[in-house]
């Protein structure tokens, strides 16, 4: 299986603030990974598919980059309702696998 | 626009079936465009996928599920199953369905797909 490894596990900001969240494939994945934000009590939604490619509706401070096995996620200037659980997932392997999780909270 | 919903029973004995159906609405799981998947969340951590269906029935399913799993898709229903047997309470989490959207809208020519929308998501505990 492709281990897919984001950092931090945990990130506290402030409004306004710029934010990088990386995720680390066990190996090379090209561009077939994706990242989705999860809110308390809901179900994750995705931003951003294809490494870069923002989903329609999707604030353009979210920026997403990398190829291979390095990618990031950056939110330009954060918004309140920004703060939340961010997961990479890579669909190289026919075997899914996400990130463990980077939460972000307000500081 | 398509929409998931999750259904089935909250509690499940240790050792029982685990069964949940997950039905489609506003789209076709017959288009060869989709995987249908189901993903989990145990309670405080993080997504983990179980394993996903395509429009003929051809089945994927993870590593660490493989052996307890079973995906099945209801055409005429619209709608897709899970069954995870010989549960135990680590099987205990919220189960969400998903639409698996494949790039250029053919799942057999490309890697690259990605959820979307999911369900709002179901929470089953195992417990006796």
């Amino acid at each position: 299986d492709i281990q897919m490894t984001q950092s931090p596990s945990s990130l506290s900001a402030s409004v306004g603030e710029r934010v990088t969240i990386t995720c680390r494939a066990s190996r090379s994945i090209a561009t077939y990974l994706n990242w989705y934000q999860q809110k308390p009590g809901k179900a994750p939604k995705l931003l951003i598919h294809a490494a870069f490619i923002l989903q329609s509706g999707v604030p353009s401070r979210f920026r997403g980059g990398g190829s291979e096995t390095d990618f990031s996620l950056n939110i330009s200037s954060l918004q309140p309702e920004d703060f939340a659980t961010y997961y990479c997932q890579q669909s190289y392997s026919s075997l899914y696998t996400f990130g463990q999780g980077t939460k972000l909270e307000i500081k | 626009q398509v929409q998931l919903q999750e259904s089935g029973p909250g509690l499940v004995k240790p050792s029982e079936t685990l069964s949940l159906t997950c039905i489609v609405s506003g789209g076709s799981v017959r288009s060869g465009s989709y995987y249908w998947s189901w993903v989990r969340q145990s309670p405080g951590k993080g997504l983990e996928w179980i394993g996903n269906i395509d429009y003929s029935g051809h089945t994927t399913y993870d590593s660490s599920v493989d052996g307890r799993v079973t995906i099945s898709l209801d055409t005429s229903q619209n709608r897709f199953s899970l069954k995870l047997h010989s549960v135990t309470a680590a099987d205990t989490a919220v189960y969400f369905c998903a639409r698996d959207v494949c790039d250029g809208g053919n799942c057999d020519d490309s890697l690259l797909s990605w959820f979307d929308p999911w369900g709002q998501g179901i929470l089953v505990t195992v417990s006796s």
